[in-house]
């Protein structure tokens, strides 16, 4: 199957900072990607949702000026979460979405484990 | 509203054969999607079923029947590193996906 890179895999930032996470579709053009938040024993919680080079669709209860999410190429999704706070500690996944020679299917990155001090 | 059911748990023996219903409602329907997740990693990619029918990939298969908004996952020849939450999700009109709140499956020897 196609691959979805995502970076980093874990990281621990300091209360206020900010910190970016890079999702790559590897081998497949990514016409969406999805970004999820969860939290432990918990169902993934989507947060939003990016067409390439259109402004990301939020989902309800999710502060778009906090986490921001940039889509400007077919390979590549970033999403920012700006003055991070120990409530963000969370894992954020994202998935890239697009056709391969099996259709159309989605993939997930491998899921970055943030916890903030 | 969209929304996605399946069962919260269930139980099955090693070597066994268990069937994880999912029940969706959506906008539009662009396919539907299976993803095993164990716990503390991200989900992986079991299967996309977009036709009605069964489609088969070694122990696991999946059955979609569009007219009742409904799919299972079928996992054969059950081993203990099956163990983890099953993870159902429609695509709809705008192919985002639609996430059912996870299957928790655990096998016992």
């Amino acid at each position: 199957g196609a691959v979805v890179s995502q970076h980093p895999s874990w990281v621990i930032c300091k209360s206020g900072t900010s910190v970016k996470i890079e999702c790559r579709s590897l081998d497949f053009q990514a016409t969406t990607m999805f970004w999820y938040r969860q939290f432990p024993k918990q169902s993934l919680m989507l947060m939003a949702t990016s067409n390439e080079g259109s402004k990301a669709t939020y989902e309800q209860g999710v502060e778009k000026d906090k986490f921001l999410i940039n889509h400007a190429s077919l390979t590549l999704s970033t999403l920012t979460v700006t003055s991070a706070h120990p409530e963000d500690s969370s894992f954020y996944i994202c998935s890239a979405s697009g056709r391969t020679s099996e259709g159309t299917e989605a993939f997930f990155g491998q899921g970055t484990r943030l916890t903030v001090v | 509203g969209q929304n996605i059911d399946q069962p919260t748990e269930m139980t099955a023996t090693e070597g066994a054969i268990v069937q994880i219903n999912c029940t969706y409602q959506t906008s539009g329907f662009n396919g539907l999607f299976w993803y095993q997740q164990h716990a503390g990693e991200a989900p992986t990619f079991l299967s996309y079923n977009v036709l009605d029918g069964l489609e088969e990939k070694g122990r696991f298969s999946s059955f979609l029947s569009r007219s009742k908004g409904y799919s299972y996952l079928l996992l054969k020849e059950l081993q203990m590193k099956d163990s983890a939450s099953y993870l159902c999700a429609a695509s709809d009109s705008n192919y985002q996906l639609i996430w059912g709140a996870g299957t928790k499956l655990i096998i016992k020897p």
